[in-house]
Protein backbone atom coordinates (compact mmCIF):
# COMPACT_ATOMS: atom_id res chain seq x y z
CA UNK A 1 0.00 0.00 0.00
CA UNK A 2 1.54 3.30 -1.48
CA UNK A 3 1.27 6.00 1.65
CA UNK A 4 3.12 8.48 -0.71
CA UNK A 5 2.73 8.61 -4.14
CA UNK A 6 4.18 10.49 -7.27
CA UNK A 7 1.28 10.35 -9.99
CA UNK A 8 3.58 11.90 -12.53
CA UNK A 9 6.65 9.26 -13.71
CA UNK A 10 7.32 12.37 -16.01
CA UNK A 11 7.54 15.70 -16.92
CA UNK A 12 8.80 18.35 -19.53
CA UNK A 13 9.27 22.09 -19.51
CA UNK A 14 10.75 24.95 -21.34
CA UNK A 15 13.72 26.44 -19.96
CA UNK A 16 12.63 29.43 -17.97
CA UNK A 17 9.45 28.08 -17.19
CA UNK A 18 8.01 26.90 -14.34
CA UNK A 19 8.17 22.80 -13.15
CA UNK A 20 5.88 22.05 -10.77
CA UNK A 21 5.94 18.40 -9.34
CA UNK A 22 3.21 16.69 -7.01
CA UNK A 23 3.23 14.39 -4.16
CA UNK A 24 0.19 12.92 -1.98
CA UNK A 25 0.39 11.38 1.41
CA UNK A 26 -2.48 9.31 2.71
CA UNK A 27 -1.74 9.70 6.44
CA UNK A 28 -2.37 12.80 8.06
CA UNK A 29 0.55 11.46 11.04
CA UNK A 30 3.36 12.81 8.86
CA UNK A 31 4.65 15.69 9.59
CA UNK A 32 7.94 16.58 8.05
CA UNK A 33 8.35 16.40 4.36
CA UNK A 34 10.94 16.52 1.78
CA UNK A 35 12.32 16.17 -1.74
CA UNK A 36 14.94 14.89 -3.06
CA UNK A 37 16.82 15.15 -6.19
CA UNK A 38 18.54 11.95 -7.97
CA UNK A 39 20.87 12.59 -10.78
CA UNK A 40 21.53 9.03 -13.19
CA UNK A 41 24.42 6.93 -11.34
CA UNK A 42 24.30 9.04 -7.94
CA UNK A 43 22.54 8.95 -4.82
CA UNK A 44 19.94 11.33 -3.80
CA UNK A 45 20.88 14.68 -2.52
CA UNK A 46 18.33 16.93 -0.22
CA UNK A 47 16.85 19.70 -1.80
CA UNK A 48 14.09 21.02 0.37
CA UNK A 49 12.10 20.85 3.53
CA UNK A 50 8.79 21.60 5.18
CA UNK A 51 7.21 20.59 8.51
CA UNK A 52 3.56 20.43 9.13
CA UNK A 53 3.32 23.54 10.99
CA UNK A 54 3.90 26.16 7.73
CA UNK A 55 2.51 25.71 4.23
CA UNK A 56 5.06 26.97 2.40
CA UNK A 57 9.00 27.05 2.25
CA UNK A 58 11.07 28.92 -0.14
CA UNK A 59 15.19 28.40 -1.10
CA UNK A 60 15.94 30.56 -4.24
CA UNK A 61 14.42 28.92 -7.15
CA UNK A 62 12.70 26.23 -5.06
CA UNK A 63 9.45 26.53 -3.21
CA UNK A 64 7.51 23.42 -1.42
CA UNK A 65 3.58 24.15 -0.64
CA UNK A 66 2.08 21.82 1.68
CA UNK A 67 -1.94 21.43 1.94
CA UNK A 68 -2.22 19.39 4.73
CA UNK A 69 -6.29 19.12 4.37
CA UNK A 70 -5.80 17.91 0.93
CA UNK A 71 -2.93 15.64 1.62
CA UNK A 72 -0.70 17.04 -0.87
CA UNK A 73 2.79 18.53 -1.15
CA UNK A 74 4.28 20.24 -4.12
CA UNK A 75 7.43 21.71 -5.59
CA UNK A 76 7.65 25.07 -7.78
CA UNK A 77 11.14 25.38 -9.77
CA UNK A 78 11.02 28.80 -11.19
CA UNK A 79 13.15 29.32 -13.82
CA UNK A 80 13.60 25.69 -14.20
CA UNK A 81 16.98 25.19 -15.96
CA UNK A 82 18.50 21.95 -17.81
CA UNK A 83 20.88 21.46 -15.22
CA UNK A 84 17.61 20.54 -12.98
CA UNK A 85 16.39 17.81 -14.95
CA UNK A 86 16.45 14.93 -12.64
CA UNK A 87 14.58 12.51 -11.26
CA UNK A 88 13.15 14.12 -8.00
CA UNK A 89 11.68 12.28 -5.05
CA UNK A 90 8.55 13.57 -2.09
CA UNK A 91 9.46 11.96 0.94
CA UNK A 92 8.10 11.79 4.66
CA UNK A 93 8.72 11.17 8.07
CA UNK A 94 6.54 10.68 11.04
CA UNK A 95 7.04 12.73 14.15
CA UNK A 96 8.21 11.96 17.35
CA UNK A 97 9.88 8.80 15.07
CA UNK A 98 11.97 6.73 17.13
CA UNK A 99 13.76 6.63 13.48
CA UNK A 100 14.54 8.99 11.28
CA UNK A 101 13.32 6.46 8.32
CA UNK A 102 12.31 8.28 5.32
CA UNK A 103 8.99 6.92 3.39
CA UNK A 104 9.75 7.52 -0.47
CA UNK A 105 7.67 8.42 -3.66
CA UNK A 106 8.10 6.66 -6.76
CA UNK A 107 9.50 9.40 -8.30
CA UNK A 108 9.12 11.72 -11.05
CA UNK A 109 11.26 12.63 -13.90
CA UNK A 110 11.75 15.98 -15.01
CA UNK A 111 13.15 17.19 -18.38
CA UNK A 112 14.25 20.97 -18.80
CA UNK A 113 14.29 21.80 -22.40
CA UNK A 114 16.87 24.49 -23.52
CA UNK B 1 35.24 16.43 2.66
CA UNK B 2 34.34 12.90 1.87
CA UNK B 3 30.76 11.29 1.77
CA UNK B 4 28.82 8.32 1.79
CA UNK B 5 30.66 5.79 -0.35
CA UNK B 6 29.66 1.82 -1.06
CA UNK B 7 31.25 -1.00 -3.28
CA UNK B 8 30.81 -2.79 -5.42
CA UNK B 9 29.07 0.28 -7.52
CA UNK B 10 27.68 -3.12 -9.74
CA UNK B 11 27.29 -6.95 -8.94
CA UNK B 12 25.90 -9.06 -11.06
CA UNK B 13 25.24 -12.86 -9.25
CA UNK B 14 23.56 -15.65 -10.20
CA UNK B 15 20.41 -16.62 -8.49
CA UNK B 16 21.22 -18.74 -4.94
CA UNK B 17 24.21 -17.17 -4.68
CA UNK B 18 25.00 -14.63 -1.59
CA UNK B 19 26.41 -11.15 -1.52
CA UNK B 20 27.75 -9.08 0.92
CA UNK B 21 26.90 -4.65 -0.51
CA UNK B 22 29.12 -2.54 1.68
CA UNK B 23 28.82 1.17 3.02
CA UNK B 24 31.09 3.59 4.65
CA UNK B 25 29.53 6.35 6.04
CA UNK B 26 30.07 9.66 6.52
CA UNK B 27 33.02 9.83 9.38
CA UNK B 28 30.80 11.27 13.08
CA UNK B 29 27.46 10.33 11.14
CA UNK B 30 25.91 7.75 14.51
CA UNK B 31 23.15 6.96 11.78
CA UNK B 32 22.96 4.58 8.91
CA UNK B 33 19.83 3.62 6.67
CA UNK B 34 20.09 1.34 4.21
CA UNK B 35 17.09 1.65 1.28
CA UNK B 36 16.36 -0.03 -2.14
CA UNK B 37 15.45 1.37 -5.36
CA UNK B 38 13.75 -1.38 -7.37
CA UNK B 39 12.91 -0.34 -11.09
CA UNK B 40 10.26 1.90 -11.55
CA UNK B 41 9.92 2.29 -7.45
CA UNK B 42 10.71 4.66 -4.90
CA UNK B 43 13.45 4.39 -2.35
CA UNK B 44 12.31 1.52 -0.13
CA UNK B 45 13.41 1.94 3.63
CA UNK B 46 15.24 -1.48 4.87
CA UNK B 47 17.03 -1.00 7.86
CA UNK B 48 18.30 1.50 9.95
CA UNK B 49 20.91 1.90 12.94
CA UNK B 50 21.45 4.34 15.15
CA UNK B 51 24.59 4.01 17.68
CA UNK B 52 24.96 1.05 19.99
CA UNK B 53 20.59 1.18 20.18
CA UNK B 54 19.22 -2.09 18.68
CA UNK B 55 18.65 -1.73 14.66
CA UNK B 56 15.38 -0.89 13.48
CA UNK B 57 14.63 -4.02 10.69
CA UNK B 58 11.17 -3.65 10.07
CA UNK B 59 11.92 -2.66 6.42
CA UNK B 60 13.68 -6.34 5.87
CA UNK B 61 11.82 -8.56 3.36
CA UNK B 62 12.46 -11.42 4.25
CA UNK B 63 14.91 -13.24 6.62
CA UNK B 64 17.44 -13.54 3.50
CA UNK B 65 18.06 -10.25 4.26
CA UNK B 66 20.73 -9.17 7.32
CA UNK B 67 22.63 -5.96 8.46
CA UNK B 68 25.65 -5.48 10.53
CA UNK B 69 26.95 -2.32 11.31
CA UNK B 70 30.77 -2.65 12.95
CA UNK B 71 32.27 -0.76 15.89
CA UNK B 72 29.32 1.98 14.68
CA UNK B 73 30.62 2.86 11.32
CA UNK B 74 31.03 0.55 8.06
CA UNK B 75 27.57 -1.26 7.43
CA UNK B 76 27.65 -4.72 5.37
CA UNK B 77 24.33 -5.65 4.07
CA UNK B 78 23.70 -9.58 3.20
CA UNK B 79 21.89 -10.67 1.08
CA UNK B 80 21.00 -14.88 0.85
CA UNK B 81 20.24 -17.33 -1.32
CA UNK B 82 19.51 -13.98 -4.11
CA UNK B 83 16.06 -14.31 -6.09
CA UNK B 84 15.72 -12.25 -8.96
CA UNK B 85 13.38 -10.08 -7.30
CA UNK B 86 16.17 -8.79 -5.51
CA UNK B 87 17.57 -6.94 -8.39
CA UNK B 88 17.72 -3.21 -7.10
CA UNK B 89 20.00 -0.38 -6.74
CA UNK B 90 20.94 -0.61 -2.79
CA UNK B 91 21.50 2.59 -1.35
CA UNK B 92 22.80 3.24 1.67
CA UNK B 93 22.45 6.52 3.91
CA UNK B 94 23.96 8.43 7.12
CA UNK B 95 22.73 11.49 9.16
CA UNK B 96 23.69 12.90 13.01
CA UNK B 97 21.50 11.24 15.03
CA UNK B 98 18.14 10.54 13.75
CA UNK B 99 16.42 9.73 16.51
CA UNK B 100 13.83 11.93 16.69
CA UNK B 101 15.46 14.83 15.53
CA UNK B 102 13.26 16.35 12.41
CA UNK B 103 16.31 18.35 10.48
CA UNK B 104 19.18 15.42 10.45
CA UNK B 105 19.89 15.44 6.35
CA UNK B 106 20.44 11.79 5.65
CA UNK B 107 23.04 11.95 3.09
CA UNK B 108 23.29 8.88 0.27
CA UNK B 109 26.13 7.15 -1.34
CA UNK B 110 25.99 6.45 -5.08
CA UNK B 111 24.56 2.55 -4.59
CA UNK B 112 25.39 -0.54 -5.51
CA UNK B 113 23.31 -1.98 -8.88
CA UNK B 114 22.42 -5.77 -8.50
CA UNK B 115 21.25 -7.96 -10.45
CA UNK B 116 20.53 -11.64 -10.02
CA UNK B 117 20.31 -13.41 -13.12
Amino acid sequence: DQQVKQNSPSLSVQEGRISILNCDYTNSMFDYFLWYKKYPAEGPTFLISISSIKDKNEDGRFTVFLNKSAKHLSLHIVPSQPGDSAVYFCAVKKFPTLTGKLIFGQGTTLQVKP
Amino acid sequence: GAGVSQSPSNKVTEKGKDVELRCDPISGHTALYWYRQSLGQGLEFLIYFQGNSAPDKSGLPSDRFSAERTGGSVSTLTIQRTQQEDSAVYLCASSFGGRGDLNNEQFFGPGTRLTVL
